[in-house]
């Protein structure tokens, strides 16, 4: 069963950066068909995807973040990292890194996305 | 850029349906999938393909998509589902998630 587990400070200065890790188990990061991605949720808020990553290195991010954010893979430790610099109060959130399908299927013009599991989440805060 | 718009709050009696409606433009054009996230926990993926539901999500639990709206029904509901429901689609490959839904179950 794949399980994912967020680990990271808990708190970070405004206009640092904050710095993620995702250690995955029960599978492998390199697998096919397969994106990682990010999202966070700030107190009492709902969900905000901030991006995703594939095996081979291909990524996309939320618009919004895109200036500030990077995800990067570790395939040899089977895990995966996010950056988000240059970070303000209003980056205080949890957050939750998940598995996420991308597919095509054939014959629809339509691509199957979902994420599927969710880490257990991290919450950050930012602070001085 | 492209929105998802959920009632923030649906109420329901138990052993009654609830329906939680996700709005977008052609929504029923792309995939919808959907979330429940229980307090203090991570969501948990309940719809994926607008009506499949995943391996150990209950038969009470399902999902249409068409036109510009898509809906998540629970039929039979029980105090259990009492939680926030998250409806997600993909758009010009962006993640977009609805703003959320809370579940009362009264």
């Amino acid at each position: 069963q794949l399980q994912l587990q967020e680990s990271g400070p808990g708190l970070v200065k405004p206009s640092e950066t904050l710095s993620l890790t995702c250690s995955v188990s029960g599978g492998s990061i390199s697998s096919g068909s397969y994106y990682w991605g990010w999202i966070r949720q700030p107190p009492g808020k709902g969900l905000e995807w901030i991006g995703s990553m594939y095996y081979s290195g291909s990524t996309y991010y939320n618009p919004v973040l895109k200036s500030r954010v990077t995800i990067s893979l570790d395939t040899s430790k089977n895990q995966f990292s996010l950056k988000l610099s240059s970070v303000t109060a209003t980056d205080t959130a949890m957050y939750y890194c998940a598995r996420q399908v991308v597919v095509l299927p054939a014959g629809s013009p339509k691509p199957l996305n979902w994420f599927d599991p969710w880490g257990q989440g991290t919450l950050v805060t930012v602070s001085s | 850029s492209y929105e998802l718009t959920q009632p923030p709050s649906v109420s329901v009696s138990p052993g009654q349906t609830a329906s939680i409606t996700c709005a977008g433009d052609k929504l029923g054009d792309k995939y919808a999938c959907w979330y429940q996230q229980k307090a203090g926990q991570s969501p948990v993926l309940v719809i994926n393909q607008d009506y499949k539901r995943p391996s150990g999500i209950p038969e009470r639990f399902s999902g249409s998509n068409s036109g510009n709206t898509a809906t998540l029904t629970i039929t039979g509901t029980q105090a259990m589902d009492e939680a926030d429901y998250y409806c997600q689609a993909w758009d010009s490959s962006t993640v977009v998630f609805g703003g959320g839904t809370k579940l009362t179950v009264l």
